[in-house]
Parts: structure tokens; sequence; C-alpha cells
């Protein structure tokens, strides 16, 4: 089953709005890191968060975690046609030997 | 620094013929990752290696896909034979310290089986 799921599983806003996307999983991580793939790309690391920490911020971007609910999210504030893409999260769960485990992401569209 | 390099960017195949794609990762990486990812889909991990052993491949179907890094560097990934379902993109990342920091992806091999 999946470690990381991501919600919702699109979203479309116009620019200049903020867009959430969220994250759970299941088991204890020892971090979650959020990703980002433009159409036709690799991926690209946006945020690294660790267990123990709680909020992490990275230019527009703004990462919380919450170990409680076992989610995080991510915030992307004044949204740009250039946002648009896909986003997922990948966690390490202990109980997989902490391989990193990716959720089906989440495709954010913005329109201008 | 250079990025994570893979080739060919396309490859349509035959099923049942065989295929090969090529990564270098970025200098100085120790681990190495394969992934496949189907249209719509997460990254689903292949195989992972540190330096040339392997980490797991619990995921990497061995009657059909192979994978070497030899000398800790390069890699190459090889299907043979192909199947209409292995139709995907095939990412390559590498990472300073394994799970622990990021990964850094190629743009990834875009595979049709027809």
């Amino acid at each position: 089953s999946q470690q990381g799921e991501e919600d919702p599983q699109a979203l479309s806003i116009q620019e200049g709005e903020n867009a959430t996307m969220n994250c759970s999983y299941k088991t204890s991580i020892n971090n979650l890191q959020w990703y980002r793939q433009n159409s036709g790309r690799g991926l690209v690391h946006l945020i690294l968060i660790r267990s123990n920490e709680r909020e992490k911020h990275s230019g527009r971007l703004r990462v919380t975690l919450d170990t409680s609910k076992k989610s995080s999210s991510l915030l992307i504030t004044a949204s740009r046609a250039a946002d648009t893409a896909s986003y997922f999260c990948a966690t390490d769960a202990m109980d997989s030997n902490y391989q990193l485990i990716w959720g089906a992401g989440t495709k954010l569209i913005i329109k201008p | 620094e250079a990025g994570v390099a893979q080739s060919p960017r396309y490859k349509i195949i035959e099923k049942r013929q065989s295929v090969a794609f090529w990564c270098n990762p970025i200098s100085g990486h120790a681990t190495l990752y394969w992934y496949q990812q189907i249209l719509g889909q997460g990254p689903k991990l292949l195989i992972q290696f540190q330096n040339n052993g392997v980490v797991d491949d619990s995921q990497l179907p061995k009657d059909r896909f192979s994978a070497e890094r030899l000398k800790g560097v390069d890699s190459t990934l090889k299907i043979q034979p192909a199947k209409l379902e292995d139709s995907a993109v095939y990412l390559c990342a590498s990472s300073r310290k394994g799970n622990n920091s990021p990964l850094h992806f190629g743009n990834g091999t875009r595979l049709t089986v027809t």
C-alpha cells in the first residue's frame, strides 16, 4: 500500500492565489521530502523536513509536518504560471528499512 | 555542478526486443537509483546502488531487468525481452548520502514498447 498519498489529485487555481497540497503517510519516518516534476522532465527536490521539525520555508514554499497526524502540507504562495507541475512527497518508512516511498502526486495547474 | 545525465531521451522498440539505458550521476554521489514512472503515477524504485553494491532490488523484475554500476559511477539498466507493460519513463537519480539527503534526477528515458 502507498506510504505517501497526496491530495488533492489535481488542483487548478488562478495565478496569484495560494496552493496547498497535502501528504499523508502510514508509518514512522525519519524525514519527508517534497519534489516538483514539470511535464516531460525529471523530479526536482524542493524541501526536506526531518521528523523533529514542524515547519520549513524556502522562498514562496512553506512545508509543515505533523507527525502525530502523519501528514505534511506544501503551501505555495502567490502562485505563478511556472508553478504548473506535479508535486510529489516521498517518505522514508521505518518499516521498509527506510526506503523512499512515493505518492502518486498532485497535479497543479495555474491559470493565467 | 553538472546534473544527472541520461540517455537516450526517447526509445521505441517492439515487444520481445531488448533495450539499454545509461546514467551518469553527479560526481561524488555514492547512491544511485533507477526508477520506473508510469504516466500519472509516482516513481517506483527498481534498484538502488550504494557505490557499486546493490542496496535494494526487491522490485526489479529480475527475469527481464538487469542493472549494473561498474566502478561505482555510471550505471546501465537493461530490459530483455521487453513487454508492452514496460512502456514508461525510466528515471535515474543520485544522492550524496542515500535516503537522508535530496535526490537529484535526470530527465529520464521515455520508453515505448509496441
